[in-house]
């Protein structure tokens, strides 16, 4: 039969305001967090990682807040770029180095 | 510049062959993971080692897949019988603390 592709949420940002991505995850004894990017034909990358031990951690032009409450990650982008296009996923480091990743959102830049 | 290193990087093959994936890990890396990749199922574990012991391998297919780390430099994953719903990005990963760093996938089509 007709396979159904997974449908990605989106989230579409015009060029130079701020994104805000979000994940839940599962695992309440997850201890550490990460965010990867993924660009068309080509692997995750890093971008940044919180240990939950920490409600906020900042890079450059990235910012990750943790809300173990509720089981919530997200990923801001100041000044969002056409560079930003991509899917971007959450992960989260679970027992014993086994890490896990999300469904991922697809950004898209709107010129 | 450190990465993962992935071979081959594209693959078409005929149902019922084997097919073999390479990987050779960051130098100094413990952890080695094996994600799939479709549209379906977004990025699924598959398998991953630590100090070249299988920790967790309950994501793959034990019937046809096979994963192993001959050495600390070399990863491989493997399918026999190959089948068309083996058709994925086969993605390899490498870390020493928590984050993990990816290679650039392994595209597989089985015809």
């Amino acid at each position: 039969g007709e396979s159904v592709g997974l449908h990605l949420p989106t989230l579409s940002v015009q060029e130079g305001d701020n994104s805000i991505i979000n994940c839940a995850y599962s695992n309440s004894a997850s201890d550490y967090f990460i965010w990867y990017k993924q660009e068309s034909g080509k692997g995750p990358q890093f971008i940044i990682d919180i240990r939950s031990n920490m409600d906020k951690r900042q890079g450059q032009r990235v910012t990750v807040l943790l809300n173990k409450t509720v089981k919530h990650l997200s990923l801001q982008i100041a000044a969002t770029q056409p560079g930003d296009s991509a899917v971007y996923f959450c992960a989260e480091n679970m027992m014993d180095d086994k890490i896990i990743f999300g469904k991922g959102t697809r950004l898209h830049i709107l010129p | 510049d450190a990465r993962v290193t992935q071979t081959p990087r594209h693959k078409v093959t005929e149902m019922g062959q084997e097919v073999t994936m390479r990987c050779q890990p960051i130098l100094g890396h413990n952890t080695v993971f094996w994600y799939r990749q479709t549209m379906m199922q977004g990025l699924e574990l598959l398998a991953y080692f630590r100090n070249r012991a299988p920790l967790d391998d309950s994501g793959m297919p034990k019937d046809r897949f096979s994963a192993e780390m001959p050495d600390a430099t070399l990863a491989t994953l493997k399918i026999q019988p190959s089948e068309p719903r083996d058709s994925a990005v086969y993605f390899c990963a490498s870390g020493s603390r928590n984050t993990i760093y990816f290679g650039e996938g392994s595209w597989l089509t089985v015809v």
